[in-house]
């Protein structure tokens, strides 16, 4: 089983700082890598998906890189609107699809 | 654009079952691939399995292989999942989506609580 460890667990920062929230995974996953962002109440929102391709209508400020085991999510620029967890989610070995347990962004 | 609208929240009893419905709109039913997830109070996703009903195959995480059967309905655009010999563990927020050949989630329903509960 692939496992995805995302770090930090939680990440304090203001608006208009730059946000980097890492995802580890326990085997090669190559770029089969997504991101989400999710609020309370809720469905989470894809962001990135093939490890570095923004989803529709996801602004320019999320960016996200990385292949085989280690990859990143870079938001430039933090909108107030950015406050979230954020999830990265694999595709690989049984089961099919597996999610990390988030990153929190939280208003410093 | 595609659109999925789940079905009700549910209380139910341990040992009992609970079938959640997913209807699709804005797109061609047969061509979608879905996805179950499911997510516990306060705590991250996790990935049930999947359906494709032009090929009618399904997919089932391990741990849920036993308990969970994924239909579909065409003539109404709906897929179900359903859960049997719930406990209090199963208490959550049950999400179906749409699986795109990128294999990841980009269309979710809005999500179905359901509460086991004796």
């Amino acid at each position: 089983e692939i496992v995805l460890t995302q770090s930090p667990g939680t990440l304090s920062l203001s608006p208009g700082e730059r946000a980097t929230l890492s995802c580890r995974a326990s085997q090669g996953v190559a770029t089969f890598l997504a991101w989400y962002s999710q609020k309370p109440g809720q469905p989470p929102r894809l962001l990135i998906h093939s490890a570095s391709s923004r989803a529709t209508d996801v602004p320019d400020r999320f960016s996200g890189s990385g292949s085989g085991t280690d990859f990143t999510l870079t938001i430039s620029r933090l909108e107030p609107d950015d406050f979230a967890v954020y999830y990265c989610q694999q595709y690989g070995a049984s089961p099919m699809y597996s999610f990390g347990r988030g990153t929190k962004l939280e208003i410093k | 654009q595609v659109q999925l609208v789940q079905s009700g929240a549910e209380v139910k009893r341990p040992g009992s079952s609970v079938k959640v419905s997913c209807t699709a709109s804005g797109g061609t039913f047969k061509n979608l691939a879905f996805s179950w997830m499911r997510q516990a109070p306060g705590q991250g996703l996790e990935w049930m399995g999947g359906t494709i009903p032009i090929f009618a195959t399904t997919n089932y995480a391990p741990r849920f292989q036993d308990r969970v059967t994924f239909t579909t309905d065409e003539s109404t655009s709906t897929t179900y999942m359903e859960l049997r010999s719930l406990t209090s563990d199963d208490s959550a927020i049950y999400y179906c989506a749409r699986r795109r050949g990128t294999h990841s989630f980009d269309v979710w329903g809005q999500g179905t609580m359901v509460t086991v509960s004796s």
